[in-house]
């Protein structure tokens, strides 16, 4: 299995700023996912992200609002812009390598 | 994209009895599926993968169905207790190693 470790594990931020979350594996995987969970309900799959090349995005997830960087193979940021309240909720990065990871999540809450 | 849709969205049991928890899912090219347990305020805990050729999966105090005809996905918590109280969560990988997840299912086993 893979080990994820994410940083902040949470942040508060006023409206309008841009804040940067950090995932760093344990060991090299192919594929960084990101997810957004709002209090108590599913996760949505924002992007996937895989070194060297530009993020893919899902449906209601935008680059220009969520850029996600992959740098290496052990390493991700993914980068809330212009935060808005409702962009307060809980961001997981996830890996596939031998099963389906998270990592802690960071919370995030936009004043 | 797939669609996955989890029941019941709440369930109360007592402990000793059994709670299952069902997803159903539409792309028939799924093939890989998870379950999840998700306690307040923490990640995701893997509770089992299940690889589409495999009906029948075991765990510790529970068992995983899989019927790929009825594109259905059942967790059978076996003689629940208290520390099963929790959100648990379906997911399904069709391709690209992305993963969809169910609304999930808050499991509440009483005394």
């Amino acid at each position: 299995s893979v080990l994820l470790y994410q940083k902040p594990n949470r942040d508060i931020c006023q409206s309008g700023t841009s804040l940067k979350i950090q995932c760093v594996a344990d060991s090299q995987v192919v594929s960084m996912f990101w997810y957004q969970q709002f209090q108590e309900q599913s996760l949505m799959l924002m992007a996937t992200a895989n070194e060297g090349s530009e993020a893919t995005y899902e449906s209601g997830f935008t680059k220009d609002k969520f850029p996600i960087s992959r740098p290496n193979l052990t390493f991700s940021t993914l980068t809330v812009n212009n935060a808005r309240p409702g962009d307060s909720s809980i961001y997981f990065c996830s890996s596939r390598e031998g099963g389906q990871y998270f990592g802690p999540g960071t919370r995030l809450t936009v004043l | 994209g797939e669609q996955v849709e989890q029941r019941p969205p709440h369930l109360s049991v007592r402990e000793g009895d059994s709670a299952v928890i069902t997803c159903t899912y539409t792309d028939p090219n799924s093939y890989y599926f998870f379950w999840y347990k998700q306690e307040p305020g923490a990640s995701l805990q893997l509770l089992m993968k299940v690889f589409s050729s495999t009906e029948i999966n075991e765990g510790q105090g529970f068992t995983v169905l899989l019927n790929k005809k009825d594109k259905r996905l059942s967790l059978n918590l076996t003689a629940a207790h208290p520390g099963d109280s929790a959100a648990y969560f379906c997911a399904v990988s069709a391709y690209n190693n992305r993963i969809f997840f169910g609304d999930g299912t808050q499991l509440v086993v009483k005394p």
